[in-house]
């Protein structure tokens, strides 16, 4: 069964650092999101994007954040200047492709923010 | 606000007996609602929603719209049970943001 995926499992940076994380969601899915959680908190929505633009931000995607398809299969979030609080769980998911809007999740990429 | 509200950090029981993990959502629209699953080590799942009205793994849950509830049901737990079950609430159905409860574990006893 095709499954979402997330490179690195996890990002040591040092804080100002830029990172990239990196998803490649289910082949045929046509709607991405990346959401986050920071330890012992809630799963947090940050970005929904769709036909290669931004349908949906929350508060907390700030000018810091971006989100990139770079290609035909990889979807991206970019953290131009890391923060301390950046430190959390990012999650990557996807959804369409004929199973309705039922979202499928990756394992999780674990940023620590030094 | 829209707002998912799940009251137990930790509920624990022993095999066998009923489950029942809560689930109170705040929004003025008409949500659509999910229970995902994340066991141990691995992703999170999607267990069950609201519109389809399956049961899934013996779990079940009713939408209360009076009562702004999801509760997830299940009449006699497993040790497999055991796992991390969080509710989430969609603005809309379609193809959007989910908003997630703080979580709940679920600890099943043999």
């Amino acid at each position: 069964e095709p499954e979402v995926t997330q490179t690195p499992s996890h990002q040591v940076t040092q804080m100002g650092q830029e990172v990239i994380l990196r998803c490649v969601p289910i082949s045929n899915h046509l709607y991405f999101y990346w959401y986050r959680q920071i330890l012992g908190q809630k799963v947090e929505f940050l970005v929904s994007f769709y036909n290669n633009e931004i349908s949906e931000k929350s508060e907390i995607f700030d000018d810091q954040f971006s989100v990139e398809r770079p290609d035909g299969s990889n979807f991206t979030l970019k953290i131009r200047s890391t923060k301390l609080e950046d430190s959390a769980m990012y999650f990557c998911a996807s959804s369409g492709g004929g199973k309705g809007n039922e979202q499928f999740f990756g394992p999780g990429t674990r940023l620590t923010v030094l | 606000a829209q707002r998912v509200t799940q009251p137990e950090k930790l509920l624990s029981v022993f095999k066998g007996a009923p489950v029942e993990l809560k689930c109170n959502y705040s929004y003025s629209g008409s949500p659509e609602l999910f229970w995902y699953v994340q066991y141990s080590r691995q992703r999170l799942q999607l267990l069950l929603r609201h519109i389809s009205r399956e049961s899934i793994k013996g779990f079940t849950a009713d939408l209360n719209k009076g009562e702004t509830s999801f509760h997830l049901k299940k009449p006699f737990a497993q040790e497999e049970d055991s796992a991390m079950y969080y509710c989430a609430l969609s603005p809309a159905v379609g193809y959007n943001k989910l908003i997630f409860g703080a979580g709940t574990r679920l600890a099943v006893h043999p």
